[in-house]
């Protein structure tokens, strides 16, 4: 059985430009995170969907990270404009119940230049 | 504040000895917690999952133990391998409204396996 898949492994823009990022969870898992990890941190959470519905959102920027999950499953996170203090690991997991264990994708490695 | 504190920060350790990596808490109300796996490049794997209940969980060489009353969890590796290079990140979850979970994660803990 796949794992959850992200794309693309590692971005390298410049400051101000767009970016977005694709995860796609395992098959049946409802549950869907997206999480930011900076160098030597534990992930910190941005948004957390129950199927299509985004549950919890407090942690994101709103003014410029904007994320979607329109049919509940696969899942887009954008950042516009980008800035320096974006670069980070950016992690997509998901699970079958909330609360349940959760599996992670290899994350997207950003680079903000 | 739910808050979760892992120590040491970083660990170097020669290959084939033991080693214990520490977690406190103060997540209420507790529902689980986990220690994930996480290597250089890749997302974090679990390794075990303890619930309120539970005091001691094995996973091979991995044995992670639980004190829910001083609110403190520890994962002990057993002969050290060269692969087991990584950071350990330490997640616990709080039962919030709804059935849902919070979750918190650790900073985690560096460690280094020296031939």
């Amino acid at each position: 059985e796949a794992g959850v898949v992200q794309s693309p492994r590692y971005k390298i823009i410049e400051k101000k430009q767009p970016v977005a990022f694709w995860c796609n969870p395992i098959s049946g898992h409802n549950t869907l995170y997206w999480y930011r990890q900076n160098l030597g941190q534990g992930p910190e959470l941005l948004i957390r969907y129950e199927n299509e519905e985004a549950v919890d959102d407090s942690q994101l920027p709103k003014d410029r990270f904007s994320a979607e999950r329109l049919k509940g499953v696969d899942s887009t996170l954008k950042i516009q404009p980008a800035e320096l203090g974006d670069s980070a690991v950016y992690l997509c997991a998901s699970t079958s119940w909330p609360g349940g264990e959760q599996f992670f994708g290899p994350g997207t490695r950003l680079t903000v230049l | 504040k739910n808050q979760v504190e892992q120590s040491p920060q970083s660990l170097i350790i020669l290959e084939g000895k033991n080693c214990t990596l520490q977690c406190n808490y103060t997540v209420s109300p507790f529902s689980n917690l986990r220690w994930y796996k996480q290597d250089t490049g890749r997302g974090p794997v679990s390794l075990t999952i303890m619930t309120f209940s539970e005091n001691t969980k094995s996973n091979g060489r991995y044995t992670a133990t639980l004190d829910a009353d001083t609110k403190q969890s520890s994962l002990h590796i057993t002969a050290s391998q060269l692969s087991d290079s990584a950071s350990y990140i330490c997640v616990v979850s709080a039962r919030t409204g709804g059935g849902a979970d919070g979750l918190t994660f650790g900073k985690g803990t560096h460690l280094i396996i020296q031939p």
